[in-house]
């Protein structure tokens, strides 16, 4: 089956903890994507990659951090510096071919502060 | 700055109506509009794709119209089913926006009830 995973699922975070999202895909796309979703609102960019090895901010990047080593893998860290991290998290992926093509979602990550 | 509102936040419908959903946005420099279905806790669901370049795009009991320049689009959801519960999102490709960005609205949330 061809698509994208996330895990865990649900991720909890004690108060000055790392913790890290998984993403991974095997649809060959060269761009990925994290989001993120608070309630009853749409999504915010957090990074992007479109090539192994490069990545670029979004709309919301501080106390978030990424890695782009292999094609099929795009972990996200949330970082001690980001306050308010309870939220959903979402990944996709997608072809460039000029900018024109969809987004192919995750399941996404719950996580929650302890 | 692209702003993209989707009104109402939430709709409820009996069984069998048709559903009408709302999408406007603020910069009509756009490459495409997308519409999305996300289930409780899930992914989204990429549902329909409409060019700038198009009107209209139609798959199954989906509808979705632009109209470019006064920034508006809408889908059309024929003969609602208790299945079609969800939320739904529009969002934009920019054109000036790098690599394959989107700006999403907040979601409507959709109940069909039986």
């Amino acid at each position: 089956d061809g698509g994208i995973t996330q895990s865990p699922k649900y991720l909890f975070r004690k108060e000055g903890q790392n913790v890290t999202l998984s993403c991974e895909q095997n649809l060959n796309h060269d761009a990925m994507y994290w989001y993120r979703q608070d309630p009853g609102q749409g999504l915010r960019l957090i990074y992007y990659s479109q090539i192994v090895n490069d990545f670029q901010k979004g709309d919301i990047a501080e106390g978030y951090s990424v890695s782009r080593e292999k094609k099929e893998s795009f972990p996200l860290t949330v970082t001690s510096a980001q306050k308010n991290p309870t939220a959903f998290y979402l990944c996709a992926s997608s072809r460039l071919a000029g900018g024109q093509e969809t987004q192919y979602f995750g399941p996404g990550t719950r996580l929650l502060v302890l | 700055k692209q702003e993209v509102t989707q009104i109402p936040a939430a709709l409820s419908v009996p069984e069998g109506e048709n559903l009408v959903l709302n999408c406007s946005f603020t910069d009509s420099a756009i490459y495409n509009l997308q519409w999305f279905r996300q289930d409780p806790g899930k992914g989204l669901t990429s549902l329909l794709l409409i060019q700038s370049s198009q009107r209209e795009q139609t798959s199954g009991r989906l509808n979705a119209s632009l109209d470019k320049s006064s920034g508006r689009s809408t889908l059309y959801i024929a003969a609602s089913q208790p299945g079609d519960s969800a939320t739904y999102l529009c969002a934009v490709k920019e054109i000036k926006a790098a690599g394959n960005k989107l700006t999403f609205g907040g979601g409507t949330r959709v109940l069909v009830k039986p």
